[in-house]
């Protein structure tokens, strides 16, 4: 069974671009959750997905935002980029049933010049 | 709000010595409970997990865990540890059995000797 996974896995943009970062959840998956990580901050939870739905958001700004389509794919976007946005990006899926956890992809990196 | 606190920022151990990495939660209700790796330029991968019941649960590559309640710990374990258990390890706490909501603690890195 194919892991969930993240396009593109590198990213190189400058400040004030806007950029769209892509999951694909594990088959039969339909909430998808994704999380920022950085040296300074850790692991941060950014918002949840579930049937096309925003179920839960974190403490980011309104430029980091979401989406997520009937085959439950996501995808996030940061608009006007800062240098503070430079970060691993993780993505998460899980089949959202009590007792059940999140599996994780391999990131996409993202570096703001 | 829960929060997760990992006391120890860097461990080290040498092969074959056995492994306890400390993490404890902070949360009215029942937690549900979880303790992930993350090794160089990857994602994070499931080691064990806590939701209810026995409260010394067992994982992947040989780690279990023991929740205790009185202590608000969930401490991570592991009797013989191998080189390749070097890596970066986080515990996690979620508010709902669904665990959509993670949050984590600032990770404990692990350095393996030979």
């Amino acid at each position: 069974k194919a892991g969930v996974t993240q396009t593109p896995r590198y990213l190189i943009k400058t400040r004030g671009q806007q950029v769209t970062l892509s999951c694909s959840p594990i088959s039969g998956h339909r909430s998808v959750s994704w999380y920022q990580q950085t040296p300074g901050q850790g692991l941060q939870f950014l918002f949840e997905y579930f049937s096309e739905t925003q179920r839960n958001k974190g403490n980011f700004p309104g430029r980091f935002s979401g989406r997520q389509f009937s085959n439950s794919r996501s995808e996030m976007n940061v608009s006007t980029l800062e240098l503070g946005d430079s970060a691993l990006y993780l993505c998460a899926s899980s089949l959202s049933e009590v007792g059940q956890p999140q599996h994780f992809g391999d990131g996409t990196r993202l570096s703001i010049l | 709000a829960q929060s997760v606190t990992q006391p120890d920022i860097h461990i080290t151990v040498s092969e074959g010595a056995s492994l306890e990495l400390r993490c404890n939660y902070s949360y009215g209700a029942t937690p549900y409970l979880f303790w992930y790796v993350q090794s160089p330029g990857q994602g994070l991968q499931l080691l064990l997990k806590y939701f209810s019941g026995d409260t010394l649960v067992q994982g992947i590559k040989g780690f279990e865990a023991e929740f205790k309640r009185s202590q608000s710990s969930f401490n991570l374990r592991k009797p013989s540890v191998h080189w390749s258990d070097a890596a970066e390890y986080f515990c996690a706490v979620a508010d709902t059995g669904t665990a959509s909501k993670l949050t984590f603690g600032t990770g404990t890195r692990l350095q393996v000797t030979l």
